[in-house]
């Protein structure tokens, strides 16, 4: 079964600054997606970004980037010019490109993300 | 935003007693999902299903059932709630392909008293 794991449970940065958030998934499969989602205090949760394993290139979105490195199964996510806005819990998520397996993700604990003005 | 609703969106029960959620989607949408949210926790797949009446057990589906009769309702069950079924549950929603974006409904706070 795969794992994911998110080390930090809980980050700060300053307004404008760049902030760093760790994810690290255990699997024996060689084609997945990796995910970021953000939970605002509202709990819906939001897809940031998402990568496909078979891509080298790191996938970005305006002012999140992710650092994919597959051989040692990490998969960060960058934001720059942090914003009031980006508060929240940030998840990392792990699914299998298999068919069989249905679309089901794994999900990290969490990284709980304070912006300060 | 995805067509996804959850009803109802809060409910305070009391232990032993059965609890339906319902998802309800207008997307068409081949797979559902439903997960649960607990504290210092990430999102856990209870069940999910891949077509009507398919349905399968993910990681912690001991006390939930769920049911699929028609393609846009998804319903989870708890047969007889326990204080340990206090949680957020989403629903999720998701297009045939596994790199189709999975959809989130907005939770629903579950309370059992």
């Amino acid at each position: 079964a795969q794992t994911v794991t998110q080390s930090q449970p809980e980050m700060s940065v300053q307004e404008a600054e760049t902030v760093t958030l760790s994810c690290t998934y255990d699997t024996s499969e060689s084609d997945y997606y990796l995910f970021w989602y953000k939970q605002p205090p509202s709990r819906q949760m939001i897809l940031v970004i998402r990568q496909e394993a078979y891509k080298q290139q790191n996938a970005t979105e305006n002012r999140f980037s992710v650092n994919f490195q597959k051989a040692a199964k990490s998969f960060s996510l960058k934001i720059s010019d942090s914003q009031l806005g980006d508060a929240a819990m940030y998840f990392c998520a792990y699914r299998s490109a298999f068919n069989t397996n249905a679309g089901k993700s794994t999900f990290g604990d969490g990284t709980t993300l304070t912006v300060k003005p | 935003d995805a067509g996804i609703t959850q009803s109802p969106r809060h409910k305070v029960t009391e232990t032993g007693t059965p609890v339906t959620l319902r998802c309800h989607q207008t997307e068409n949408h081949r797979y559902m999902y439903w997960y649960r949210q607990d504290p210092g926790h990430g999102l856990r797949l209870i069940h999910y299903s891949y077509g009507v009446k398919d349905t399968d057990k993910g990681e912690v589906s001991d006390g939930y059932s769920v049911s699929r009769s028609k393609t846009e309702d998804f319903l989870l069950t708890l047969e007889s709630a326990t204080s340990s079924q206090t949680s957020v549950y989403f629903c999720a929603i998701k297009p045939g392909g596994p790199q189709e974006t999975q959809y989130f409904g907005p939770g629903t706070r579950l309370l059992v008293l």
